[in-house]
Parts: C-alpha cells; sequence; structure tokens
C-alpha cells in the first residue's frame, strides 16, 4: 500500500519557468512533509518542509504548498534552472514519536536551456 | 560530504552469497534509517536503529539483517541473494528529537547481483 505517491514520473521544463512537481497521501496521520532532492550518484538531500498546520512554506526558489482537506502538496520552482535536473522525492512523517519517513517514487525534472 | 559514510560504494556479487553493507552515521545522529531503491521505485523503508536498539522495521526480507554498534555505525547484512536483491542501498541518519525531522542520507551502496 503506497500510502505517499507520485503520479507523474518525470517532468520537463524550459529555464525560466515554473517548475510544479506534486505528490499525495492517503495517512490522514502524517502531521510533516518534506521535499528531498537527488542527482545521480549521490544520495537524496533535504530541499524543503512543511508541518500539517502550514499550508505554504518558501525558500528561495522553492515553495512547497499544503492542502490537507485533498491530501495533496505540491513543490514549486520558480524559476527553473538546469541545475535543478534532478530526482525529486516526496516524504511524509507520522504523528508523534515516529519519525520515520515514507517516501513517493519520486518524479525526475530535467529543465532544458 | 554529507557526513554520513557508506561503504563500500559499489559491490558485485553472485548469488547465494553474503554481503554486509556498512554506514556511519553523522555525527550527534543517534538513528540510523536503511532503505532500498530498486529499478523504477522509490525509497523502500528497511528498518530504523535508534541508539542500538531496533525502533522499527518495513519491507525487510528474513534474509536480510541490521544491527546498531555501540558507537553508533550500522550494518546491513543481506544473505542467500538473489537477482532481484540488486539494488542502491541508502543509509540516512538523524537526531531523530525535537522538531527536527529530516535525514541526512549517505551517497548509498550499489549492489549487483550476478
Amino acid at each position: 500500500d503506497q500510502q505517499v505517491k507520485q503520479n507523474s514520473p518525470s517532468l520537463s521544463v524550459q529555464e525560466g519557468r515554473i517548475s510544479i512537481l506534486n505528490c499525495d497521501y492517503t495517512n490522514s496521520m502524517f502531521d510533516y512533509f518534506l521535499w528531498y532532492k537527488k542527482y545521480p550518484a549521490e544520495g537524496p538531500t533535504f530541499l524543503i518542509s512543511i508541518s500539517s498546520i502550514k499550508d505554504k512554506n518558501e525558500d528561495g526558489r522553492f515553495t512547497v504548498f499544503l492542502n490537507k482537506s485533498a491530501k495533496h502538496l505540491s513543490l514549486h520552482i520558480v524559476p527553473s534552472q538546469p541545475g535543478d535536473s534532478a530526482v525529486y522525492f516526496c516524504a511524509a512523517k507520522s504523528g508523534g514519536s515516529n519519525y520515520k519517513l515514507t517516501f513517493g517514487k519520486g518524479t525526475l525534472l530535467t529543465v532544458n536551456p | 560530504d554529507s557526513g554520513v559514510t557508506q561503504t563500500p560504494k559499489h559491490l558485485i556479487t553472485a548469488t547465494g552469497q553474503r554481503v554486509t553493507l556498512r554506514c556511519s552515521p553523522r555525527s550527534g545522529d543517534l538513528s540510523v534509517y536503511w532503505y532500498q531503491q530498486s529499478l523504477d521505485q522509490g525509497l523502500q523503508f528497511l528498518i530504523q536503529y535508534y541508539n542500538g536498539e531496533e525502533r522499527a522495521k518495513g519491507n525487510i526480507l528474513e534474509r536480510f539483517s541490521a544491527q546498531q554498534f555501540p558507537d553508533l555505525h550500522s550494518e546491513l547484512n543481506l544473505s542467500s541473494l538473489e537477482l532481484g536483491d540488486s539494488a542502491l542501498y541508502f543509509c540516512a541518519s538523524s537526531v531523530d528529537s525535537g522538531t527536527s525531522y529530516g535525514y541526512t542520507f549517505g551517497s548509498g551502496t550499489r549492489l549487483t547481483v550476478v
């Protein structure tokens, strides 16, 4: 049972435009969400996160939006740069003292010059 | 350098063999998580250790086992290897306290079973 779903395996955008990566979840006990970025031959690196009590968090070119009623979150990258080309993983943490993260399958973003 | 060290980076072995993957967590982190990334799959949680004790278990096969030692490094043992065990194995560490929820990942061990 996949509790965190990234339904788009890949996304291609032009440099300078907006990239929108989507993530859906099924477990209403998730209380914290994170996005990780992964380049080839490297481990995932933390990008941005959001608590379930918020609906938006912004960090430079990256903004994460959370719609709890729809159990949906999205990552916006504006403007997109070729260096943003990577696999992006959505992750979620259950509430309480459990710090385990559940990851989606990832979306490969390609930003074309 | 993320601070999480995984060795070896690459491993090629034959079916039926046993291998050990090693992970040294970031300084100060008490938790170690092991994840498997197969082709077209996301990061599948295998197991978590916190300060030497098993804390959570995911879809880890009985042929796989792990432990965390007093110095907090961890080893993932894979035995009776099958072709389908070929994957990237990531170790991550975290503080697991307060509101610090993010992991720091190592660069992974690529296991190829032939």
